[in-house]
């Protein structure tokens, strides 16, 4: 299994709305990612968690909150979203982030539209 | 400043043509180097990662890219290109000189193959 699920695939919330994205990874990897990607650009890295701690927050808002339950999920809680907030948001899992565990592993991703 | 950099936005060409993507870094330090692909309305893909040893990758999908440090590229290529190849296609680096082990991608270059 070399799947990383993303649930829900589309989501449409308001800016006064509490809503999570859900991440989920069954290969026994110790690193996750949360990647935001607006159209035509390329994924921005928002926050990185290895062995369940979180070690890479890249200046991200606090509208944004990251959880990282257990080693195969991974949660985005957004709440007060602003409109430009809409985009694709990525999962990605690797091995760990040692020399010989590089190799990420992307979901399909979670399409946030903020009204 | 840009670690990443695809100079390229779109590359248009015939099916069965050859075609080359370039991608250069810049990094004073040691670095890893990957290709993934990014079909519409989908996650990342890998193609192919250059971690050290023979310069000359080979990936999925009949792509291959070839590491030249002196110049400091990355550049993917393709001997015949299918329709199906119609994608976007990013370079991402991870620098060895931090901690931060995460994939700094470029900006990405739009393949459409014609017929």
């Amino acid at each position: 299994d070399t799947e990383v699920t993303q649930t829900p695939k589309h989501l449409v919330m308001g800016m006064t709305n509490k809503k999570s994205l859900k991440c989920e990874q069954h290969m026994g990897h110790r690193a996750m990612y949360w990647y935001k990607q607006k159209a035509k650009k390329p994924p921005e890295l928002m926050f990185v968690y290895s062995y369940e701690k979180l070690s890479i927050n890249e200046s991200v808002p606090s509208r944004f909150s990251p959880e990282c339950p257990n080693s195969s999920l991974l949660n985005l809680h957004l709440h007060a979203l602003q409109p430009e907030d809409s985009a694709l948001y990525l999962c990605a899992s690797s091995q760990g982030q040692g020399a010989s565990s590089t190799e990420a592993f992307f979901g399909q991703g979670t399409r946030l539209t903020v009204v | 400043a840009q670690s990443v950099t695809q100079l390229d936005s779109q590359v248009p060409v015939f099916e069965e043509a050859p075609v080359e993507l370039r991608c250069n870094y810049s990094s004073s330090v040691s670095v890893y180097l990957f290709w993934y692909v990014q079909y519409p309305n989908q996650g990342l893909q890998l193609l192919l990662k250059y971690l050290s040893g023979s310069t000359l990758v080979k990936g999925i999908n009949g792509f291959e890219a070839e590491f030249n440090k002196s110049q400091t590229s990355f550049h993917l290529r393709k001997p015949s290109v299918h329709i199906s190849d119609t994608a976007e296609y990013f370079c991402a680096v991870i620098k060895m000189d931090t901690g931060r082990r995460a994939l700094t991608f470029g900006s990405g270059t739009r393949l459409q193959v014609q017929p």
